[in-house]
């Protein structure tokens, strides 16, 4: 069964520096995303993706934040100078449009990001 | 989007089916019912999702009310692998964009 992957599964650094996650997406899918989960609280949207560009994001995606479609297959979330409260689980998700509004969304296991 | 409304935790035992409910009230016509969960720290699991219809699938059924304001998600004989929180989303987001809310509790237990 075709699956989301991502890398690392747990990345640690420091305050300020800058991390790149990345993600391999089902290779049919049209629709890309990035979310986060603070630990134990609910996990929240950052952006969408589609078609090179995104479509929509939220309020958390500042211009720290960053996505990229580098080549056919990956598609990575950088975040350029990270914040200890950017510490969470990121978690990718790519989709199928089923037509009449219906997207059938599938997440990869996420990555643990520590911002010490 | 649709606001939803569940349950915080719910036990089942372990073989019997586990009924799980969600209001969406303000569900609009064209805003589809999905279902995931969230097994410990792991991405969330797809199960099943509906517009008006009922919806079975290898995981789970999904009834619907006629007037489309509630639904429930049936695991027909729950196994301890189903401990974990359940997720009912009421969107039609042009992009596919979740909002995940608190969610349901639920522990399978022997």
């Amino acid at each position: 069964e075709p699956e989301v992957t991502q890398t690392p599964s747990h990345q640690v650094t420091q305050m300020g520096q800058e991390v790149i996650l990345r993600c391999v997406p089902i290779s049919n899918h049209l629709y890309f995303y990035w979310y986060r989960q603070i630990l134990g609280q609910k996990v929240e949207f950052l952006v969408s993706f589609y078609n090179n560009e995104i479509s929509e994001k939220s309020e958390i995606f500042d211009d720290q934040f960053s996505v990229e479609r580098p080549d056919g297959s990956n598609f990575t979330l950088k975040i350029r100078s990270t914040k200890l409260e950017d510490s969470a689980m990121y978690f990718c998700a790519s989709s199928a449009f089923l037509g009449q509004g219906a997207y059938e969304q599938y997440f990869g296991p996420g990555t643990r990001l520590t911002v010490t | 989007d649709a606001k939803t409304t569940q349950p915080p935790s719910m036990d089942c035992a372990e073989g019997r089916a586990a009924n799980l409910p969600c209001n969406h009230s303000t569900i609009s016509g064209n805003e589809y019912v999905y279902w995931y969960r969230q097994i410990h720290s792991q991405g969330p699991q797809y199960i099943i999702h509906g517009l008006k219809n009922n919806e079975t699938n290898e995981m789970a059924s999904l009834i619907i009310t006629e007037d489309r304001k509630s639904s429930t998600l049936i695991l027909p004989h729950a196994t301890l692998r189903d401990t974990a929180v359940y997720y009912c989303i009421a969107t039609t987001d042009s992009w596919g964009k979740f909002q995940f809310g608190a969610g349901t509790q639920v522990v399978v237990t022997p």
